[in-house]
């Protein structure tokens, strides 16, 4: 079974301070894929990286950072110098495909309300 | 402009009045999904298809219905809504299969169910 686990349900952090969210999967496929997207107060969703199983390198992209790591099972998110506009609720995802697999499903974290203060 | 469409966006209902909630899509996407997102449960797959009349099931199926007659129209279908449905759903597309491609969301439909 796949399974994602967001432990951290709400993080507050003042504007500038470094923020990390954490993303830890289950699954015994070996072909995978992992998601983070982020919900901001107004609603939509919106994708902000993928990634598969065999592609461990990080990744930065301006204030944002990812490090996936197989070892332990984690896809964990960095935000550098914090600011109010982060504040959203973002959410980590994860998908299988080894043989068999329609590649329809996707398996979704609860979610991390992050606040951030000015 | 390239986007995902619900109609609804919002909806109050009474139990067992059957209910549609559209969801198009203007980018010839071959994927599309519904979701529904409830506090503290984050974001859940109820249905999803592959392409035209073809459908399969997500994580909590039970009490909805889907249909994929059109490429760009995924309808989400409850024949008789139950005050547990009361949640905001969201319908998504994307060029390659949900599991794989970026996926784009539509703004969402809030149901209340009373």
């Amino acid at each position: 079974a796949q399974k994602v686990t967001q432990a951290q349900t709400e993080i507050s952090v003042v504007e500038k301070e470094d923020v990390t969210l954490d993303c830890v999967y289950e699954t015994r496929d070996t072909t995978y894929y992992l998601f983070w997207y982020k919900q901001p107060p107004s609603g939509e969703l919106v994708f902000l990286i993928r990634r598969n199983s065999f592609d461990e390198q990080n990744e930065i992209s301006g204030r944002y950072s990812w490090n996936f790591q197989k070892s332990t099972s984690s896809f964990n998110f960095t935000i550098t110098a914090s600011q109010v506009v982060d504040s959203a609720v973002y959410f980590c995802a994860l998908s299988v495909a080894d043989r068999g697999s329609t590649l329809g499903r996707l398996y979704f974290g609860r979610g991390t309300q992050l606040t951030v203060w000015p | 402009e390239a986007q995902v469409t619900q109609n609804p966006r919002y909806l109050i209902t009474v139990t067992g009045k059957k209910l549609t909630v559209t969801c198009s899509q203007n980018m010839n996407h071959e994927y599309m999904s519904w979701y529904r997102q409830d506090p503290g449960l984050g974001l859940r797959q109820i249905y999803y298809s592959m392409n035209v009349e073809v459908t399969d099931k997500g994580d909590v199926p039970e009490g909805y219905k889907v249909s994929r007659k059109e490429k760009r129209n995924f309808p989400l279908i409850l024949e008789s809504p139950s005050p547990n449905q009361t949640s905001l759903y969201f319908c998504a597309s994307s060029l390659g299969p949900t599991g794989v491609g970026e996926q784009y969301f539509g703004p969402g439909t809030r149901l209340t169910v009373t």
